[in-house]
């Protein structure tokens, strides 16, 4: 069964960092591309970000460049978020999803909630 | 960056038919934009319903079918249940970035 269980999500100040973790388990992970998808509560879903399954291609939406990274370690099954300069209006929900190589997110995880605010 | 077009909100009687649609900013969406829809109910993480325009997952109930209708991506729900009220977004690709719609919210009443 495919799991993607993210983790990391905190109430934090504007400025900060932090990194979110999306542990999979259930599939091959290498062989799939994993995407960021967040959603501020009440609203509607905002891709972020995905990366290959070698860890070399990476994207970010335009909204995020620059501040978010995204990586994985396939040793792990385990996908990251690195989010820094943290913004009142980066709080939503933050989920983790799969996908065959450029295609895009059908599995997804529960999502873990980021609440930045001072 | 693209603005992919859905209807805020739709209703449906039990049993009856509903069709959303999905545009694009840019033009008429087409079979390369590689069409994805999702249904959401509240405290839920998404699921997938349709992906690549018309193809089913595993658990998409019958119900539900996906295709293209002139400049648009469309979803259409024949016989609609109650349980199918929910939020529906569409996702479309843009070479390698990916743009969700606003969503439709979808009341069975």
């Amino acid at each position: 069964e495919v799991q993607l269980v993210e983790s990391g999500g905190d109430l934090l100040q504007p400025g900060g960092s932090l990194r979110l973790s999306c542990a999979a388990s259930g599939f091959m992970f290498s062989s799939y591309w994993m995407h960021w998808v967040r959603q501020v509560p009440g609203k509607g879903l905002i891709w972020v970000s995905r990366i290959s399954g070698d860890g070399y291609r990476t994207i970010y939406s335009d909204s995020v460049k620059g501040r978010f990274t995204i990586s994985r370690d396939n040793a792990k099954s385990t996908v990251y978020l690195q989010i820094s300069g943290l913004r009142v209006d980066d709080t939503a929900v933050y989920f983790c999803a799969r996908s065959t190589p450029g295609m895009g997110p059908v599995d997804w995880g529960q999502g873990t909630l980021l609440t930045v605010s001072s | 960056q693209a603005v992919v077009i859905q209807e805020p909100s739709l209703t449906v009687s039990p049993g009856g038919t509903v069709t959303l649609t999905c545009g694009s900013s840019t033009g008429a969406v087409t079979s390369g934009h590689y069409p994805y829809w999702f249904q959401q109910k509240p405290g839920q993480a998404p699921r997938t319903l349709i992906h690549d325009t018309s193809n089913k997952r595993s658990w998409t109930p019958a119900r539900f079918s996906g295709s293209l209708l002139g400049e648009k991506a469309a979803l259409t729900l024949s016989g609609a249940q109650p349980e199918d009220e929910a939020d529906y977004y569409c996702l479309l690709s843009y070479g390698d970035v990916w743009v969700f719609g606003g969503g439709t919210t979808l009341t069975v009443l």
